[in-house]
């Protein structure tokens, strides 16, 4: 596997399942992102974390939690979602928090 | 703190002609200049970056940017169009010690 892989790539969930959204990057960088993009909207950022270390949390419901286990893994878990969750997740990481992103191909997330 | 704004949210061209996506950003630094381009359901592409030296930056797929500080743009130029250019194209700005921050994008549609 090269670069940054997402799994699954589609999930649909009822409101109160939980789930986890899986991404894993060989790339050696430090920093991972998770981003939120829905239709006719801006692409959100979610999540930061840099050697491991949340260092941003852009107002996310607590519906959403992110875990880092090491520089190379990150996961979304999710639970008790609503209809409005439902969305493209994509996932990124970069050498450092400053430069260019890689991302991966995103999980389709739909909130039923 | 920085910003980028991405001028026109569709843009249509005939294949063959000049493709110009225009990115205008806002910045108190320094900025780290990058365009990336998402084809559907799929996650983000690299085209290109400028952090320092030459001003006129190549990138994948035939396309480069220039920075131009006087008018604190960074548009992105294709010659000629072709059908596979159809996707999302988004600007996003750095300051060199913070994550990017992505413009609302632009839809690129070449018309045959």
């Amino acid at each position: 596997e090269t670069g940054v892989t997402q799994t699954p790539r589609h999930l649909v969930m009822g409101m109160t399942n939980k789930k986890s959204l899986k991404c894993e990057q060989h790339l050696g960088h430090n920093a991972m992102y998770w981003y939120k993009q829905s239709a006719k909207k801006p692409l959100e950022l979610m999540f930061v974390y840099n050697f491991k270390e949340q260092t941003e949390n852009n107002s996310v419901p607590s519906r959403f939690s992110p875990e880092c286990p090491n520089s190379s893994h990150l996961f979304l878990h999710l639970h008790t979602l609503q209809p409005e969750d439902s969305a493209l997740y994509l996932c990124a990481s970069s050498q450092d928090k400053a430069y260019e992103q890689y991302f991966g191909p995103g999980t389709r997330l739909t909130v039923t | 703190a920085q910003s980028v704004t991405q001028l026109g949210s569709h843009v249509s061209v005939s294949e063959g002609a000049l493709v110009l996506l225009r990115c205008n950003y806002s910045s108190s630094v320094p900025p780290y200049l990058f365009w990336y381009v998402q084809y559907p359901n799929q996650g983000l592409q690299l085209l290109l970056k400028y952090t320092t030296g030459a001003t006129l930056v190549k990138g994948i797929n035939g396309f480069e940017a220039e920075f131009k500080k006087s008018e604190t743009s960074f548009h992105l130029t294709k010659p000629s169009a072709h059908m596979s250019d159809a996707a999302e194209y988004f600007c996003a700005v750095s300051d060199g010690n913070t994550p990017l921050v992505f413009g609302k994008g632009t839809r690129l549609s070449v018309i045959a």
